[in-house]
């Protein structure tokens, strides 16, 4: 079945770049998306690539996709304490088919942000 | 607009207890979703509404069943709680397959 891998734990100061990876298995992949979990809380929707792009920036937020080695990258710019929090890299297959709504999530990825 | 919400946000049953766990989105969306997250297993779905009127199983369905009463709402049902069944449930919604999905707060449950 589909996999999703990432590294689970990251630590950066305030103000470096933090750049979160993540793979997949999915050849079929057609949206990657990148959530943002803070503790107690739910999931917050950061953003998104659709698999024919290989770069899209927003505000701080730069995703970078190689679709040929199936890897995905969440860089998180001018990084704040407030951006500690877990991250999560999901991917989903042909959507319509019977993948339909089975976001495949990684294990997720801890941002730890030091003062 | 308050997003998606759920309720309870916690919830302790005893093992054979049944409960129904609500979900309601003001976002005209379409699609709604159940998952459960689990430590060290990421979010899996457990059922699906691709539309009004129409439920699918998920991942892992085995236990639950589900309602979508409208297109706002999307209840998902326990009916004899094992304790396998603790964990954090969350509901979302979508407007389309493939769009981003918007996730509620989650509803801690504890099956002793």
């Amino acid at each position: 079945g589909e996999d999703v891998e990432q590294s689970l734990f990251l630590s950066v100061r305030e103000g470096d770049s933090s750049v979160i990876n993540c793979t997949y298995t999915d050849s079929s992949s057609t949206y990657l998306y990148w959530y943002k979990q803070e503790p107690g809380a739910g999931l917050q929707l950061l953003t998104y690539i659709f698999s024919n792009m290989d770069m899209k920036q927003d505000q701080r937020l730069t995703v970078l996709l190689n679709k040929k080695d199936k890897h995905l990258s969440l860089r998180i710019a001018d990084t704040q304490t407030g951006d500690s929090a877990i991250y999560f890299c999901a991917e989903i297959g042909d959507a319509g088919g019977t993948s339909y709504g089975k976001l495949t999530f990684g294990q997720g990825t801890i941002l730890t942000v030091h003062p | 607009n308050a997003g998606v919400t759920q309720t309870p946000k916690f919830q302790v049953l005893k093992t054979g207890q049944s409960m129904t766990l609500q979900c309601a989105q003001d976002m005209n969306h379409n699609s709604m979703y159940w998952y459960r997250q689990d430590p060290g297993m990421g979010l899996r779905l457990i059922y699906y509404s691709a539309s009004e009127g129409t439920t699918d199983k998920g991942e892992v369905p085995n236990g639950y069943n589900v309602s979508r009463l409208n297109k706002r709402e999307f209840s998902l049902r326990l009916e004899s709680a094992a304790p396998s069944q603790t964990s954090v449930y969350f509901c979302a919604s979508s407007e389309r397959e493939g769009t981003g999905k918007y996730f509620g707060p989650g509803t801690r449950l504890t099956v002793t």
